[in-house]
């Protein structure tokens, strides 16, 4: 079983649409969670950091379930400049875990 | 403040050729970690070294590959006698302080490897 798991996609949505995708990971003492971003397998950047309590940044929502070992990212109001893979990312100790991403593109 | 350079950016070499992937980072950090990207899949962790120590290789194939960080002059990622199958993206990424829960790695552009 992989490490960390997601929806590959491709999610095709229009401008000012909402999108809604989700990873899992299978070690439970994993400590911290990441979405990262990566354009035409660029180097990963950092978008925001989950948190237990689910956390927001402008039109990027974040969730974590530590129960089930799921973590979400919500993209409201979609712009052209969203479509990338989104890289769930997550940490034991110093090692990042990514799953293979999932690729959103926002069409005009 | 410059990021993460890593250097050459496209690599091509045939096979049994050696291969060197040097990785500078950012201004005041001492942890660099490396990375390996094959096609349609994730990241996946090969190394974490500090200056001058290696502290988890863990990621590394066993043989062929080495790498180190030494006291001056940027990390080194060292691939012997490649074969095709080495053909990926190799990320490095650095770090100020020592690895916590949420102290950020920042990656570098990549080097993307050919093996003909």
């Amino acid at each position: 079983r992989k490490e960390v798991e997601q929806d590959p996609g491709p999610f095709n949505v229009p401008e000012g649409a909402t999108v809604a995708f989700n990873c899992t990971y299978s070690n439970s003492a994993s400590q911290s969670f990441f979405w990262y971003r990566q354009d035409c397998r660029k180097e990963p950047k950092l978008l925001m950091s989950v948190y237990s309590s689910g956390n927001e940044d402008g039109r990027f929502t974040a969730q974590l379930n530590r129960a089930s070992q799921y973590i979400s990212l919500l993209i409201r109001d979609s712009k052209l400049s969203d479509s990338a893979t989104y890289l769930c990312v997550v940490n034991n100790d110093y090692k990042l875990s990514f799953g293979a991403g999932t690729t959103v593109t926002v069409r005009a | 403040n410059a990021g993460v350079m890593q250097n050459p950016r496209h690599l091509v070499r045939r096979r049994g050729q050696e291969a060197r992937l040097r990785c500078s980072p950012m201004k005041g950090h001492s942890h660099v970690y490396w990375y390996r990207q094959l096609p349609e899949e994730g990241l996946k962790f090969m190394v974490y070294l500090q200056k001058e120590n290696i502290i988890d290789e863990s990621g590394m194939p066993k043989e062929r590959f080495s790498a180190e960080f030494p006291k001056e002059g940027p990390s080194i990622l060292r691939i012997q006698q490649v074969v095709r199958g080495d053909s990926a993206a190799y990320f490095c990424a650095s770090s100020l302080d020592s690895p916590g829960t949420y102290n950020e790695q920042f990656f570098g552009p990549g080097t993307r490897l050919t093996v003909l």
